[in-house]
């Protein structure tokens, strides 16, 4: 079975203060992991992708997530946050490239 | 390029009408997909297609229906709506990585959205 869970479901952070946005998942099979952003009334826009490459994945607008089998974790982050960034985060696995399953989203907030 | 178009945009039904959510894309993409957005629930995966005639269901395919006749349009439909349905719905498509034998699906390619009330 594969799933994924966020650990938070709202974060706040000061702007210029890093973001972590937590993430654990549980596949069968070794699997692509992705994080999505949904902004206020927009659709969905990937964000970075896993897929048994390197561990650290680069993504846009200078997030990170750092892919660890042994905790079963891709957890994400950004060094300094921005006004822009305030959206909702979806940790994302995906089964034999077929299903993909979403976390239950984190609602980031940036205080400035 | 217009990309995953989906209509209508907002819809209200009364409890068991029926009526068909509509997406159509314009990449060529042999996977398509649908997904419902409840609040606090993340989104769900309801019915997915790896080409024209081949569908299956996901995690919450009951009340739900879906064909694929051409690669470009996959509707929606819901035969006898509930209140349980009201939902945002996002159609989705992806495409075959170049070299790959398989539905390797890297990127989904999301549509705007459908606001869908069920009263």
């Amino acid at each position: 079975a594969q799933s994924v869970t966020q650990l938070d479901s709202h974060v706040s952070v000061s702007e210029g203060t890093p973001v972590l946005l937590r993430c654990n998942y549980s596949s069968s099979y070794s699997p692509s992991l992705f994080w999505y952003v949904q902004h206020p009334n927009k659709g969905l826009q990937l964000l970075l992708k896993y897929t048994s490459a390197a561990t650290l994945v680069k993504g846009i607008n200078g997030f990170e997530a750092e892919f660890k089998k042994s905790e079963t974790s891709f957890h994400l982050t950004k060094p300094s946050a921005h006004m822009s960034d305030a959206a909702e985060y979806f940790c994302v696995v995906n089964r034999l490239a077929l299903e993909f399953y979403f976390g239950t989203g984190t609602s980031l907030t940036v205080i400035p | 390029n217009a990309g995953v178009t989906q209509t209508p945009k907002f819809q209200v039904l009364k409890t068991g009408q029926s009526m068909t959510l509509q997406c159509a894309q314009d990449m060529n993409h042999e996977y398509m997909s649908w997904y419902r957005q409840d609040p606090g629930m993340g989104l769900r995966l309801i019915h997915y297609s790896v080409g024209a005639g081949i569908t299956d269901q996901g995690e919450v395919p009951n009340g739900y229906n879906v064909s694929r006749s051409t690669t470009e349009d996959f509707p929606l439909r819901l035969l006898s709506a509930a209140p349980s349905q009201t939902s945002v719905y996002f159609c989705a498509s992806s495409y075959r990585q170049a070299g790959q034998a398989k539905m390797v699906t890297e990127k989904l390619f999301f549509g705007s959205g459908t606001q869908l009330s069920v009263l």
